[in-house]
């Protein structure tokens, strides 16, 4: 069952922050983030696993509350490279299968 | 270098033409699926595998077929291709591990298909 994203879509400027929500109505073993520019494949961010600690990555994080199925994605600081459409991923039990949100659009203008 | 190809990267085809679609991963790779992406859909999964001659349907999988004989290889065919195939289709490959599951994603660069 697809998990659900939001906003749908966002636009900062340079330096702003943004946070990027996905949730579940089923109990999760693992979030994913990726995030796509035009064109592109999507492109692996980070992983968070049910009992781990927020991932970070440079001025990117997010966070995992296994109660209520849910995940956040941190940009901080954002610039004109975050640009792009990010999508959650999310697997119920260890080895079920792994499904996609249906994207959030994210537009940094200088 | 690792990687996934996907082959063709464009495809104009016309309605009923049977075609293939291969994807290979050189990571040996247990798990390996095929999406499809529509604007304001995002990434839609076809089927997908966990190994070797296991194969499952994902959300969409009505139209499409794919087996699974080589650990490395993973096609989708598209027995009777119809206008409403017409999409960007990715494939992914990824590990499958006790400490994460499903660990990263590798995705190859995508074939834009067109049934006319």
């Amino acid at each position: 069952q697809q998990p659900v994203q939001s906003p749908q879509a966002v636009i900062l400027r340079e330096g702003e922050d943004a946070v990027i929500n996905c949730s579940s109505s089923k109990a999760l073993y693992s979030v994913h983030w990726y995030r796509q520019k035009h064109g592109e494949a999507p492109v692996f961010l980070m992983i968070l696993l049910k009992g781990g600690e927020q991932k970070g990555h440079e001025k990117i994080s997010a966070s995992f509350n296994e109660k209520k199925q849910q995940s956040s994605l941190y940009l901080t600081a954002s610039q004109l490279s975050y640009s792009g459409t990010y999508f959650c991923g999310t697997e119920g039990n260890y080895g079920q299968n792994f499904v996609f949100g249906p994207g959030t659009r994210l537009s940094v203008l200088p | 270098e690792a990687q996934v190809t996907q082959n063709p990267r464009y495809l104009i085809t016309v309605t009923g033409k049977k075609l293939t679609v291969t994807c290979s991963q050189n990571m040996n790779h247990e798990y390996m699926s095929w999406y499809r992406q529509d604007p304001g859909l995002g990434l839609r999964q076809i089927y997908y595998s966990m190994n070797v001659e296991v194969t499952d349907k994902g959300d969409v999988p009505e139209g499409y077929k794919v087996s699974r004989k080589e650990k490395r290889n993973f096609p989708l065919i598209l027995e009777s291709p119809s206008p409403n195939q017409t999409s960007l289709y990715f494939c992914a490959s990824s590990l499958i591990t006790g400490a994460t599951g499903t660990g990263e994603l590798f995705f190859g660069e995508g074939s834009r298909l067109t049934v006319l």
